[in-house]
């Protein structure tokens, strides 16, 4: 099974607008974390936000928020005021315990002047 | 911040040629991986080492072996290379999260 779904391959939102990219994770450790990262035309990788397992709220950073939903397993990404630098592939990955890092496949977002 | 040099950004080599992709951190971390990137396919975990001198196979080990010699630098290496390596490779090293170099896209040819 994927330990990792990101069940949108592409996905296009309005300047200004805000767009949630999905992502759904399978662990049956009691302790992991969940990241997003953003992999802009460049290459790099850039680490946008962390979710731990046993934290109470959604996580934010800026314009970045993590709808963390832990009964349903999934851990969206919520990008807000959407800006046309936005425009990445993004990666949603977890950390279980044991360190190893699994990852999504990645949403190629367009950001629509 | 912690910065993850990988040498190369792009390099075009010949099926058959030895092939060798240099990662150098500049912290004191211990775990460094290597990862290969493709479409629609995502990252897939190719080695990674937690200590000098250490290596352990990640998902896709055929065709690549790896050196670490020292802390700093893991290097990843293609014996043969073949079409089929044509890939994006990513370095990373890890202590709260992954931190990753900017990425070296290989064409074998």
């Amino acid at each position: 099974a994927q330990k990792i779904t990101q069940t949108q391959p592409g996905m296009f939102v309005q300047e200004k607008e805000a767009v949630t990219l999905d992502c759904t994770y399978d662990t049956s450790d009691p302790s992991y974390g969940l990241f997003w990262y953003k992999q802009p035309s460049s290459g790099e990788m850039i680490f946008l936000i962390y979710q731990g397992s046993y934290d109470q709220q959604n996580a934010t950073e800026g314009r970045y928020s993590l709808n963390f939903q832990k009964a349903r397993k999934s851990a969206n990404l919520v990008i807000s005021a959407s800006q046309l630098g936005d425009s990445a592939m993004y990666f949603c990955a977890m950390r279980e315990q044991k360190d190893q890092f699994y990852f999504g496949t990645g949403t190629s977002l367009t950001v629509i002047p | 911040d912690v910065k993850v040099t990988q040498s190369s950004r792009y390099l075009v080599k010949r099926t058959g040629e030895k092939v060798f992709l240099e990662c150098v951190q500049d912290m004191d971390h211990e775990n460094m991986f290597w990862y290969r990137q493709d479409p629609g396919l995502g990252l897939r975990l190719i080695y990674f080492s937690y200590d000098v001198k250490m290596k352990e196979k990640g998902d896709i080990p055929e065709g690549y072996s790896v050196s670490r010699e020292k802390k700093e630098r893991f290097s990843l290496i293609l014996e043969s290379a073949s079409t089929n390596q044509t890939s994006m490779y990513l370095c990373a090293t890890d202590s709260y999260g992954y931190t990753f170099g900017s990425g070296t896209r290989l064409t074998v040819v």
